[in-house]
């Protein structure tokens, strides 16, 4: 079974500072997903990264995926209220996708 | 654009009743799956499709089953309801080949 870790589960900061989340398994992945889930709603897709090393940016997100596959993180810039939600990191092993622990994160204006 | 469609997206049934979940993937998505999330969890997987035969099975109890149909769409039937089973449950579409998944915006199936 693959596992998934997060961290931390819960973060809550003031509105405007930086923040980075954490997503780490033992497993090698072939991709890793991000998703932000508002509550009742399903997971939306943020991004997703493929090759080692890689860095993509989606305005004030940051996601890195580790050299070796194995671990990933997301970083946001000048956290806004807008941005409280929970965020799974999602593994894709051949066609399952096994999620993360999740971190809840809260911006507070 | 056209998204993943599920119904209902409420549902409240009573103990030992039986409920279906449909899922609608996204228009020439070839692949469907089931998750499970209760409440302040993560979802869990449930089932996978692709091209209307079962591809991987995760955490489904016995007494639920799943299916493809020919039009690609989903139908997750649970009998023998418990209280326990009382979750969001998410569908999700991709592409073969493509490593996203999208997904619905869930059934909230209260057992009551």
């Amino acid at each position: 079974t693959q596992l998934l870790e997060q961290s931390p589960q819960f973060l809550s900061i003031q509105e405007g500072e930086n923040l980075t989340v954490y997503c780490n398994s033992s497993s090698v992945f072939s991709s890793l997903q991000w998703y932000r889930q508002e509550p009742g709603e399903g997971p939306v897709l943020l991004v997703t990264v493929v090759t080692g090393g890689e860095v993509k940016k989606l305005k004030r997100l940051t996601f890195q995926f580790g050299d070796a596959r194995k671990d990933s993180s997301l970083h946001i810039t000048a956290a806004q209220p807008g941005d409280t939600g929970l965020y799974l990191c999602a593994g894709s092993w051949g066609e399952k996708l096994t999620f993360g622990t999740g971190t809840r994160l809260t911006i507070i204006p | 654009a056209a998204g993943v469609i599920q119904s209902p997206r409420h549902l409240i049934k009573e103990k030992r009743e039986t409920a279906t979940l449909k899922c609608y993937p996204i228009p020439r998505h070839d692949t469907v799956y089931w998750y499970q999330q209760g409440p302040g969890q993560d979802p869990q997987f449930l089932i996978s499709f692709y091209e209307k035969m079962q591809s991987d099975k995760g955490s489904i109890p016995d007494r639920f089953s799943a299916q493809q149909f020919s039009d690609y769409h989903s139908e997750l039937n649970m009998s023998s309801l418990e209280l326990g089973d009382s979750a969001l449950y998410f569908c999700a579409s991709s592409l073969v080949g493509k490593t996203e998944a999208f997904f619905g915006q869930g059934t909230r199936l209260t057992v009551v």
